[in-house]
């Protein structure tokens, strides 16, 4: 079955690099998420990575994933007291229902420190 | 990106009424729709999956008919928490897929429930 695993807290301070890490066990995965919650807010898709690429960068967030582990990692540039928020790794795999279930993670909390 | 609408934000209600909560694809048509659940400082739990046209799926440990999930047209889905009671008390959010293969899901802004 899948399962997400994630650490539940990061602290950085303003302006060092974060990275929030997540293991996951269905290596039939086809697509990785990272989706952010601000407090009372839903879930922000930040990015996605396609499981048969390795890295992916959109200009602050960089995404690394190592299949043969089953691990991702996102890094967090230059991190910005904005950046505080809960972070949810996801996985989705295909249905029998032919559609993408998605999988979350616990969450891990950044805490950005002025 | 794609937009989700989901109302209301917040309700309180009293134990025993129902509550609707309404999830719109604003600018995309999804035949699917899932709908989610969230207890405090935990991640998002699948309760079901709506399906346009259909009967929704439900994971498994969730009372249907204490959920009931309506799909009527290809932008809405409606989630009715019937006979609410405190231990319903949650946030419940809605997501769905932009593409027929449900590659990208994108999420509604959430629906904080408070049964008192």
């Amino acid at each position: 079955g899948e399962d997400v695993e994630q650490s539940l807290f990061l602290s950085v301070r303003e302006g060092d690099s974060s990275v929030i890490n997540c293991t996951y066990t269905d290596s039939s995965s086809t697509y990785l998420y990272w989706y952010k919650q601000e407090p009372g807010a839903g879930l922000q898709l930040l990015t996605y990575i396609f499981s048969n690429m390795d890295m992916k960068q959109d200009q602050r967030l960089t995404v690394l994933l190592n299949k043969k582990d089953k691990h991702l990692s996102l890094r967090i540039a230059d991190t910005q007291t904005g950046d505080s928020a809960i972070y949810f790794c996801a996985e989705s795999t295909r249905h029998s229902g032919g559609y993408q279930k998605v999988t979350f993670g616990i969450g891990t909390k950044l805490q950005v420190i002025p | 990106g794609a937009v989700v609408s989901q109302h209301p934000s917040r309700v309180i209600c009293k134990s025993g009424t129902s509550v609707k909560i309404e999830c719109r694809s604003l600018d995309f048509q999804a035949t699917t729709m899932f709908w989610y659940r969230q207890f405090p400082k935990q991640s998002l739990m699948l309760m079901a999956t709506s399906n346009e046209g259909s009967k929704a799926t439900y994971e498994q440990g969730v009372e249907k008919d204490k959920f009931l999930i309506n799909h009527a047209s290809l932008t809405l889905s409606t989630l009715t928490v019937t006979s609410a009671h405190p231990e319903d008390s949650s946030f419940y959010i809605c997501s769905a897929p932009t593409s027929s293969t449900g590659s990208i899901q994108y999420f509604g802004a959430g629906t904080r429930l408070s049964v008192l």
